[in-house]
């Protein structure tokens, strides 16, 4: 069983589109993020929610924006892509916030490329 | 503010040979110290952690990491390195008054036959 699932793994789209990517995890988490992998491989955070809530929204431009339907559902819509958008977004889910130190399991992934 | 470097970008060692990854950080405030490891084309999975206590802290598979508070270090090591080692190695801290993991930029491992 998968813990952290992400849909799509491939994303190819035109500059200017509107493109969202799913993630959903079973391990009964109530945290969960979305990370920026750029093609230097960095990891940044973006956003987290912990409990349905907002509790962490990165300097990152409007364009993104995170919905949290439940607990195990933490989806990425992004509008009007731009070329500075094609990078690797990665989902984390852990038990409570970062600062409790649980450990944080990793979706596999979804690379996006804006042509 | 937290900050984390890795010095080495990359690192090609031979198999059975030991290796080093090297991790400093910067806080001013008390942190917790991690080890993610990135497989190709895989999501980030943990490989050990500091929280307190024993300064030495060990993973299930031959790696180890020291908590050196006057070095502001957290170097990780393992004396003889597999193929299968062969990976994006990620240091990262996160502090008490925080809830953001702060990523270090990457040492790729590469370990030849």
């Amino acid at each position: 069983d998968t813990a952290v699932s992400q849909t799509p793994k491939y994303l190819v789209t035109q500059m200017g589109n509107d493109k969202s990517i799913k993630c959903e995890q079973n391990l009964g988490h109530d945290t969960m993020y979305w990370y920026k992998q750029d093609s230097k491989k960095f990891l940044k955070i973006m956003f987290s929610y912990n409990n349905k809530e907002l509790i962490i929204n990165e300097t990152v431009p409007n364009r993104f924006s995170p919905k949290s339907p439940d607990k195990a559902h933490l989806n990425l819509h992004i509008n009007s892509l731009e070329l500075g958008d094609s990078a690797v977004y990665f989902c984390a889910s852990s038990q409570a916030p970062a600062r409790s130190t649980d450990t944080q399991y990793f979706g596999p992934g979804t690379r996006l490329t804006v042509l | 503010a937290q900050s984390v470097t890795q010095l080495d970008s990359q690192v090609p060692v031979f198999e059975e040979a030991p290796v080093e990854l090297r991790c400093n950080y910067s806080s001013s405030v008390s942190v917790y110290l991690f080890w993610y490891v990135q497989y190709p084309n895989q999501g980030l999975q943990l490989l050990l952690k500091y929280l307190s206590g024993s300064t030495l802290v060990e993973s299930i598979n031959g790696f180890e990491a020291e908590f050196n508070k006057s070095q502001t270090s957290f170097h990780l090591r393992k004396p003889s390195v597999h193929i299968s080692d062969t990976a994006e190695y990620f240091c990262a801290v996160v502090s008490y008054n925080t809830d953001k993991l702060i990523f270090g930029t990457g040492t790729r491992l590469q370990v030849f036959p």
